[in-house]
C-alpha cells in the first residue's frame, strides 16, 4: 500500500496568511493526488484533483502542485471559512490511501 | 440536485451484521465507480471499498476483506455495504462517495455505525 504523509499535522494561522501544506507519498504516484477540505461535522469536499486542477466552484486562492512523491496545497490568502482540516489522497493505486490530515486553526 | 443519502447505521454488538445503503440522485449512477470511506470521529479518513460501474470489479481494504461486501443496483441508483463479523474498531461514520476521474467529488452525509456490547 502507498503511505501518504502530511505535514504539519496542525498549524495556527491568521486571516490573510499564506498557508502551505505538504503531502509525501511513499512511492511514485505521478500527479494522481487529490486534496480535500473537511469542516467539523461535515463530509469532506474535493478541492483539487490530479495535483493541481481546481474543482468547480473552489476559490482560486487554493492551488496545488507537485508530482512524483512530493506535493503541496497552498492557500494564498487565508479566509475565515478556510479554517478546517485538509487531507491529501492518492489515486495511483488501490487502496486509495489518505494522508493523516492537517488541521488549520486560528 | 446531485446527492447521495446514506442509511442503515446504528448500534450493533460485536460479531453482528449491518447493511448500509446509499441512495443516489441527480446523476446517472450507472456511469460512476463508487466507494465507501469511513472515519472514526476526531480521526482521519480511511478508504474501505470500491466497486466499478457494472459490478465486475470490487476491491476492499485489508481490514474488511472477507467481512464486508460492496454491491450496487444501477436500476435503483443504490449502493450497499454489507458488513459482517463487526468489530469494535469498525465503529465509525461511513460515507458513500462518487468517483469522478479519481477524485471523490460527491459525498453523502455519512451514517454512524457503533459496534459495542
Amino acid at each position: 500500500d502507498i503511505q501518504m504523509t502530511q505535514s504539519p499535522s496542525s498549524l495556527s494561522a491568521s486571516v490573510g496568511d499564506r498557508v502551505t501544506i505538504t503531502c509525501r507519498a511513499s512511492q511514485y504516484i505521478g500527479t494522481y493526488l487529490n486534496w480535500y477540505q473537511q469542516k467539523p461535522g461535515k463530509a469532506p469536499k474535493l478541492l483539487l484533483y490530479a495535483s493541481s486542477s481546481l474543482q468547480s466552484g473552489v476559490p482560486s486562492r487554493f492551488s496545488g502542485s507537485g508530482s512524483g512523491t512530493d506535493f503541496t496545497l497552498t492557500i494564498s490568502t487565508l479566509q475565515p471559512e478556510d479554517f478546517a482540516t485538509y487531507y491529501c489522497q492518492q489515486f495511483y493505486s488501490t487502496p486509495r490511501t489518505f494522508g493523516g490530515g492537517t488541521k488549520v486553526e486560528i | 440536485e446531485v446527492q447521495m443519502v446514506e442509511s442503515g447505521g446504528g448500534l450493533v454488538q460485536p460479531g453482528g451484521s449491518l447493511r448500509l445503503s446509499c441512495a443516489a440522485s441527480g446523476f446517472t449512477f450507472a456511469d460512476y465507480w463508487m466507494h465507501w470511506v469511513r472515519q472514526v470521529p476526531g480521526k482521519g479518513l480511511v478508504w474501505v471499498a470500491r466497486i466499478n460501474s457494472d459490478e465486475t470489479s470490487r476491491h476492499y481494504a485489508d481490514f474488511v476483506k472477507g467481512r464486508f461486501t460492496i454491491s450496487r443496483d444501477n436500476a435503483k441508483s443504490t449502493l450497499s455495504l454489507h458488513m459482517n463479523s463487526l468489530r469494535d474498531e469498525d465503529t465509525a461514520v461511513y460515507y458513500c462517495v462518487r468517483d469522478w476521474i479519481g477524485g471523490f467529488d460527491i459525498w453523502g452525509q455519512g451514517t454512524k455505525v457503533t459496534v459495542s456490547s
